[in-house]
């Protein structure tokens, strides 16, 4: 089955600062990419997402970039600002979401 | 429109009780999606419901779970008897389809003690 890494676990930046997360998965059929953001005792909430014929998407501050020969893909946040802070996941799909680990990110102010 | 909703919030119970975890889609979305997430680690799928089918139940961990979505529209996620390790949050998904976006209900906190 797919499986999905996720780097890193942990992130600090000083606000103003790029956050860079970056995941890999395994399933080549994999073709679709999202990318959740899940803040304290609410679930996971889709921020932005990818599909396996494009190579990059932006939306205001947040962008992905999809490399399907190496198969990984980032997330790319600029000008962090606090109300960033939050558990960000990586997931790869082909029929149902597989799950990175998670990446907690703290934006200091 | 009222997004995923999942009842209850949170539930302790102890080892060996049993606990009826509930999700009520986005109306219209015949995709339902059970996962978990364990101590910290990735969120894990359990299950897919398209209507009241099962479509996939491959990452049910045993029999002692139980997910039912009769008529189509709510499911319920059934842990009989409870163990120390099915401790987690349990999340709810509904999508329009099979390839769009996967909507997330807040999760249910189970502890088992």
């Amino acid at each position: 089955g797919e499986n999905v890494e996720q780097h890193p676990s942990t992130l600090s930046v000083q606000e103003g600062d790029s956050a860079v997360i970056k995941c890999t998965y395994s399933d080549s059929a994999s073709n679709y990419f999202p990318w959740y953001k899940q803040e304290l005792g609410k679930g996971p909430q889709l921020i932005i997402d990818i599909r396996s014929n494009v190579g990059e998407k932006k939306d205001q501050r947040i962008a992905v970039t999809l490399n399907k020969t190496a198969k990984h893909f980032s997330l790319h946040i600029t000008e962090t600002q606090p109300e960033d802070s939050a558990v960000y996941f990586c997931a790869a799909s082909r029929r149902q979401l597989t799950f990175g680990s998670g990446t907690q990110l703290t934006v200091l102010p | 429109e009222a997004g995923v909703t999942q009842f209850p919030s949170h539930s302790v119970i102890e080892k060996g009780q049993t606990v009826t975890l509930r999700c009520d889609p986005i109306s219209g979305h015949d995709n339902l999606y059970w996962y978990r997430r364990v101590m910290g680690k990735e969120i894990k799928f359990l299950l897919h419901f398209v209507k009241e089918s099962k479509q996939d139940e491959s990452g049910m961990p045993n029999n002692r779970f139980l997910a039912e979505r009769t008529g189509g529209t709510y499911s319920t996620l059934k842990v009989q008897p409870a163990e120390l390790e099915d401790s987690g949050v349990y999340f709810c998904a509904s999508s329009f389809t099979g390839d769009t976006e996967a909507f997330f209900g807040q999760g249910t906190r189970l502890t088992v003690v």
